[in-house]
């Protein structure tokens, strides 16, 4: 079955202590993403990846880090995390094929909470 | 700057009856490519239907159909005979270049 895995679904930590959201897909998508969503912001890409080793900014990468060493993993890093980083997280991937950026994949989540 | 605004915040209909959610985006790019996405109370994200920029042929997915103003840069989703299923949060969304943006979303209600 196509899908995009993410662990945890659930984590409640402290601030400061690091933590790793791991994404795994199944499909050879070239491109994984990373998303946030907040009450009235909608989802905004944290950073995005278009193949092994290239990784970019998205709109909201501040305090985050991601690495693309294998083609189906996209881990997202929290070095030190803070009370503003409370939100609902989303991997997603798609396949960016001669026709083009093909619809996202989507991961079921994982709700951080940081105290 | 590229962004996308949907401007209803919450929307109900009665079941069986048709609605329409509006979007707007702003891009300088010529090239790109619109989304629906639904999420339901289970938080999943389940893609509704597509759209390509280059396409002047308005999209449809089976009660769900799109009405594409490139000029303007509107893309609204029209879903027809609303059934209860059709509950949830619709957000549109485009990718320029190869970053997405999404709008703030518009929770939907069907009403029995």
């Amino acid at each position: 079955e196509a899908q995009v895995t993410q662990n945890p679904r659930y984590l409640i930590t402290v601030t400061g202590k690091k933590l790793t959201v791991t994404c795994s897909q199944n499909m050879n998508h070239e491109y994984m993403s990373w998303y946030r969503q907040d009450p009235g912001l909608g989802l905004r890409q944290i950073y995005y990846s278009m193949n092994v080793e290239v990784t970019d900014k998205g709109d909201v990468p501040e305090g985050y880090k991601v690495s693309r060493k294998e083609k189906r993993n996209f881990p997202l890093i929290l070095e030190s995390p803070s009370p503003n980083q409370t939100s609902l997280y989303f991997c997603a991937s798609s396949s960016t094929g001669p026709r083009g950026h093909q619809p996202q994949h989507f991961g079921d989540g994982t709700r951080l909470s940081i105290l | 700057a590229q962004t996308v605004t949907q401007s209803q915040p919450e929307m109900s209909v009665q079941e069986a009856e048709t609605v329409t959610l509006s979007c707007t985006y702003d891009t300088s790019e010529n090239n790109y490519y619109l989304f629906w996405y639904k999420q339901p109370p289970s938080r999943q994200m389940i893609l509704v239907i597509r759209q390509e920029a280059y396409k002047q042929q308005n999209a449809t997915e089976n009660r769900f159909s799109v009405n594409f103003q490139k000029a303007a840069k509107s893309f609204s989703l029209k879903i027809s005979d609303s059934q209860l299923g059709d509950t949830a949060m619709y957000f549109c969304a485009f990718i320029s270049g190869n970053q997405f943006y999404f709008g703030t979303g518009t929770s939907l209600t069907v009403i029995p």
